[in-house]
């Protein structure tokens, strides 16, 4: 079955920096790579998602880019803020398929 | 940190037959647990809030009847889905909060034939 393996496990960076969280896949068919923030205290959030006929989007400060040949997808913030702080999970399923794998979590935390 | 596991990973019944999934945190207690469904082509969807001790919250459009919640104990909840079709094929997964963050069981992938 698929594993998804994410890095780093928490992530420290001063207010106006970029922060990059990267996870790997092992499935070469999955197709479908969502990511979720979770804001302490709140539930977590679909941010952004990737599908594996593109290599790369964006969404204003968020960015997940995606190598298939590698099996590995990023998520890209920049100018980070405060607000940014948070967990981060990447996922990767088949798309139009019952099945996801989450990676383990990336702490963010942004300084101001 | 914190672990949520899931128990079966997997399984697979015939239609009209009732499903049971465990959700349990390892290490530490939840008096609430969370479970979700994947749809295809869609992302996670609330389906309920396990509450221990007390009746299961359920999300708009989730039948109470055939997604029976349980919480028992502060570490157990458990999902029955009742009289399973082929329609409830889907991934499962639970999760719980814990000093203010959610954790993530593994998930459990059910195939109704």
């Amino acid at each position: 079955g698929e594993n998804v393996e994410q890095h780093p496990s928490t992530l420290s960076v001063q207010e106006g920096d970029s922060a990059v969280i990267k996870c790997t896949y092992s499935d070469s068919a999955s197709n479908y790579f969502p990511w979720y923030k979770q804001e302490l205290g709140k539930r977590p959030q679909l941010i952004i998602d990737i599908r594996s006929n593109v290599g790369e989007k964006k969404d204003q400060r968020i960015a997940v880019t995606l190598n298939k040949t590698a099996k590995h997808f990023s998520l890209h913030i920049t100018e980070t803020q405060p607000e940014d702080s948070a967990v981060y999970f990447c996922a990767a399923s088949v798309y139009n398929n019952n099945d996801m794998r989450f990676g383990a979590g990336t702490r963010l935390t942004v300084k101001p | 940190g914190a672990v949520v596991s899931q128990h079966p990973s997997w399984v697979i019944c015939k239609s009209g037959t009732s499903v049971k999934i465990e959700c349990r945190s390892l290490d530490f207690q939840a008096t609430t647990m969370f479970w979700y469904r994947q749809f295809p082509k869609q992302s996670l969807m609330l389906m309920a809030t396990s509450n221990e001790g007390s009746k299961a919250t359920y999300e708009q459009g989730v039948e109470k009847d055939k997604f029976l919640i349980n919480h028992a104990s502060l570490t157990l909840s458990t999902l029955t889905v009742t009289s399973a079709h082929p329609e409830d094929s889907s991934f499962y997964i639970c999760s719980a909060p814990w000093a203010g963050w959610e954790f993530f069981g593994p998930g459990t992938r059910l195939t109704v034939l």
